[in-house]
């Protein structure tokens, strides 16, 4: 099975765009969660997808927003950027809400200038 | 709410000898407990985890972790360190099974450095 694929790899932006990154799960996984890294704060964890619906969702502001597609597909989309929004973003997936094993993507890595 | 600590930012051992990453979680529930290993440049990838069966977890790559509740810890443990095995360690807390509102929480993460 192919991993999870997460694009792009890099992306520079600059203050006040915004920006959609994309995540494939494996195939069979219809749970997506995504979080971001940051050398200060460590990982985070933004919110969780199933079945295009948002489970759950962690402590960020509205400009952090996702969804996901029929096809497990998800895509998250964080608006009017913010220098601190330079960060990896992963995506994380496994096959439903109550499975314990996460398998997560390389990650996108955003620097925002 | 929960939380992890990962006692120390970077651990540096010599090749062969005993790895110990230390964790330390707070949960007001059962915890699910996990370790997760992050290579340069790549995502994170499942190490072992513990789900209330047995208290020592024995996980890939010949790493183990014991779950100690009297303590809230669940130090990560290898006997004979290898090169191989430099990256970053996180140690994370779940309040239920596939992750509670909050998602999985991690610690900061410990650097491990093989010296040679």
């Amino acid at each position: 099975k192919a991993g999870v694929t997460q694009t792009p790899r890099y992306l520079i932006k600059t203050r006040g765009q915004q920006v959609t990154l994309s995540c494939s799960p494996i195939s069979g996984h219809r749970s997506v969660s995504w979080y971001q890294q940051t050398p200060g704060q460590g990982l985070q964890f933004l919110f969780e997808y199933f079945s295009e619906t948002q489970r759950n969702k962690g402590n960020f502001p509205g400009r952090f927003s996702g969804r996901q597609f029929s096809n497990s597909r998800s895509e998250m989309n964080v608006s009017t950027l913010e220098l601190g929004d330079s960060a990896l973003y992963l995506c994380a997936t496994k096959e439903g809400p109550t499975n314990e094993k996460l398998f997560f993507g390389s990650g996108t890595q955003l620097s925002v200038l | 709410a929960q939380s992890v600590t990962q006692l120390g930012s970077h651990v540096s051992v010599s090749e062969g000898a005993l790895v110990l990453l230390r964790c330390n979680y707070s949960s007001s529930v059962p915890p699910y407990l996990f370790w997760y290993v992050q290579y340069p440049n790549q995502g994170l990838q499942l190490l072992l985890k513990y789900t209330s069966a047995a208290t020592l977890v024995k996980g890939i790559n010949g790493f183990e972790a014991e779950f100690k509740k009297s303590e809230t810890s669940f130090h990560l443990t290898k006997p004979s360190a290898h090169m191989s095995d430099a990256a970053e360690y996180f140690c994370a807390v779940s309040s239920r099974s596939g992750g509670g509102a909050d998602g999985l929480t991690f610690g900061k993460g410990t650097h491990l450095i093989i010296q040679p």
